[in-house]
C-alpha cells in the first residue's frame, strides 16, 4: 500500500504571494491533518478534514486554509505568506478505524 | 492551557546502552500518549501509543510508561542503535465522536555514539 505523499517537495515562494500544497492520504483513509513544523515551534496543527469537510481547526490566521475532495486528497492554501511562514508542512491521514496517523514527507516552504 | 513538553532537547547515548526521552504533558483528559520518531528529511513515523488506563506498553526494544500522578511520560529504547538516531516527539491525543486532536510536544533528538 502506498504512504502518504505530498507535493511539491521543496518551494520558494515570496512574501505576498500564496501556495498551495497537495496532499495524497493512504488509501481507504478518509481523514487527512495538517501540521507546520518549525525549529521554534515545533509541531502545531493547522487543520483536520473528514469527507470533504473541516473537523478540526488549530489556532492559525485565516490566511490558512484548506479543502478536500470527494477521494480523500487535500489541499491547503496559504495567502499573502510572511516571512514566517518558512516552515515544513506535515500532512498525515489516518482510518476510521484505529485514528494512527500516518505522515508523508512534508513539503518544506521557503518564503524569501 | 494544553501542553505537552520535553524536559531534554538533546540526549547523547553510547550504542547499545539503553536510552530513556521524558515528556510532561498538562491535559490529564489525554486519550492516549504517542512517540513519534522523526528522521531526518522524513515526517514523523508512529513507534508506540499508550492509553491513558494504562502505566506501561511494551514493543520491540520500546517500552512506554505512563505516569499519571506527576504527569509524565517516557520511551526507553533498549540496546540504542545507530539508526536509532531522530528527534522522538511525545504527543497527546484525545479521541471524541468522530474527530480527534493531536497535540505535539516539542522533540529531543537523540544521537547514539557509536
Amino acid at each position: 500500500k502506498a504512504g502518504v505523499t505530498q507535493t511539491p517537495r521543496y518551494l520558494i515562494k515570496t512574501r505576498g504571494q500564496q501556495v498551495t500544497l497537495s496532499c495524497s492520504p493512504i488509501s481507504g483513509h478518509r481523514s487527512v491533518s495538517w501540521y507546520q513544523q518549525t525549529p521554534g515551534q515545533g509541531l502545531q496543527f493547522l487543520f483536520e478534514y473528514f469527507s470533504e469537510t473541516q473537523r478540526n481547526k488549530g489556532n492559525f490566521p485565516g490566511r490558512f486554509s484548506g479543502r478536500q475532495f470527494s477521494n480523500s486528497r487535500s489541499e491547503m492554501n496559504v495567502s499573502t505568506l510572511e516571512l514566517g511562514d518558512s516552515a515544513l508542512y506535515l500532512c498525515a491521514s489516518s482510518s476510521d478505524r484505529d485514528y494512527e496517523q500516518y505522515f508523508g514527507p512534508g513539503t518544506r516552504l521557503t518564503v524569501t | 492551557g494544553e501542553s505537552v513538553g520535553l524536559h531534554l532537547p538533546t540526549l547523547s547515548v553510547q550504542e547499545g546502552d539503553n536510552s530513556i526521552i521524558n515528556c510532561a504533558y498538562s491535559n490529564s483528559a489525554s486519550d492516549y500518549f504517542i512517540w513519534y520518531k522523526q528522521e531526518s528529511g522524513k515526517g514523523p513515523q508512529f513507534i508506540i501509543d499508550i492509553r491513558s488506563n494504562m502505566d506501561k506498553r511494551q514493543g520491540q526494544r520500546v517500552t512506554v510508561l505512563l505516569n499519571k500522578t506527576v504527569k509524565h511520560l517516557s520511551l526507553q529504547i533498549a540496546a540504542t542503535q545507530p539508526g536509532d538516531s531522530a528527534v522522538y516527539f511525545c504527543a497527546e491525543k484525545i479521541v471524541g465522536r468522530g474527530y480527534q486532536k493531536v497535540t505535539f510536544g516539542t522533540g529531543t533528538k537523540l544521537q547514539v555514539i557509536p
